[in-house]
């Protein structure tokens, strides 16, 4: 099966611009997340879907970022206005449930952004 | 609150020596556990995970690790690396209610040496 597609790959963009990421699942998959990876450290979870609703999304700088799934199949994430502690790698990943419990996520190959 | 400690930043280990990995967690509720690994150049990629029953999972390629309820740890082992073997490890948990929500470590970057 195809994995999690994302583009574009890499992104540089200036401060005060807006950017936006495109992420398409697995098929089937009914659980999307995006993560910001800042080099160094752990992916950080920021938004959390399941089908076209949001799940959880309490880390989610909601003042420049938004995030949307509205047929609940791929979802794009914007930053905007971007600062410079916005780069970092934006990773999505993709779920599903199997017998009652949450499957493991499937993670795209993220997009580079850089801020200047 | 829910947090996920990698106790090393770096793991320098010699071709063919056992290495671990450690992570602990902290959580009020049950959970799931899961290893992601990294290699260079490439996407995240399940290692391993612990949803219930044997508390010691194995992966194919030789890693297990063991969920530890009363020292809430899910330490990460390997009688025997190989070069292959060096990439950044993570330690994830997902709350086992609510949203399910992921948290994960800051990672363990683990070096192989011929």
């Amino acid at each position: 099966e195809a994995g999690v597609a994302q583009s574009p790959r890499y992104k540089i963009i200036e401060k005060r611009q807006s950017v936006a990421f495109w992420c398409n699942p697995i098929s089937g998959h009914a659980t999307l997340y995006w993560y910001q990876q800042i080099l160094g450290q752990g992916p950080k979870l920021l938004i959390q879907f399941q089908n076209n609703g949001v799940v959880d999304d309490s880390q989610l700088p909601k003042d420049r970022f938004s995030a949307e799934r509205l047929k609940g199949v791929d979802s794009t994430l914007k930053i905007q206005p971007a600062k410079l502690e916005d780069s970092a790698v934006y990773l999505c990943a993709s779920s599903r449930w199997v017998s009652g419990k949450l499957g493991e996520q499937f993670f795209g190959p993220g997009t580079r952004l850089t801020v200047l | 609150a829910q947090s996920v400690t990698q106790l090393d930043s770096q793991v320098p280990v010699f071709e063919e020596a056992p290495v671990e990995l450690r992570c602990n967690y902290s959580s009020s509720v049950s959970v799931y556990l899961f290893w992601y690994v990294q290699y260079p150049n490439q996407g995240l990629q399940l290692l391993l995970k612990y949803l219930s029953g044997s508390t010691l999972v194995e992966s194919i390629n030789g890693f297990e690790a063991e969920f530890n309820k009363s020292q809430t740890s899910f330490h990460l082992r390997k009688p025997s690396v190989h070069i292959s073997d060096t990439a950044e490890y993570f330690c994830a948990v997902i709350k086992n209610t609510g949203g399910f929500k992921t948290i994960f470590g800051a990672g363990t970057r683990l070096f192989v040496k011929a």
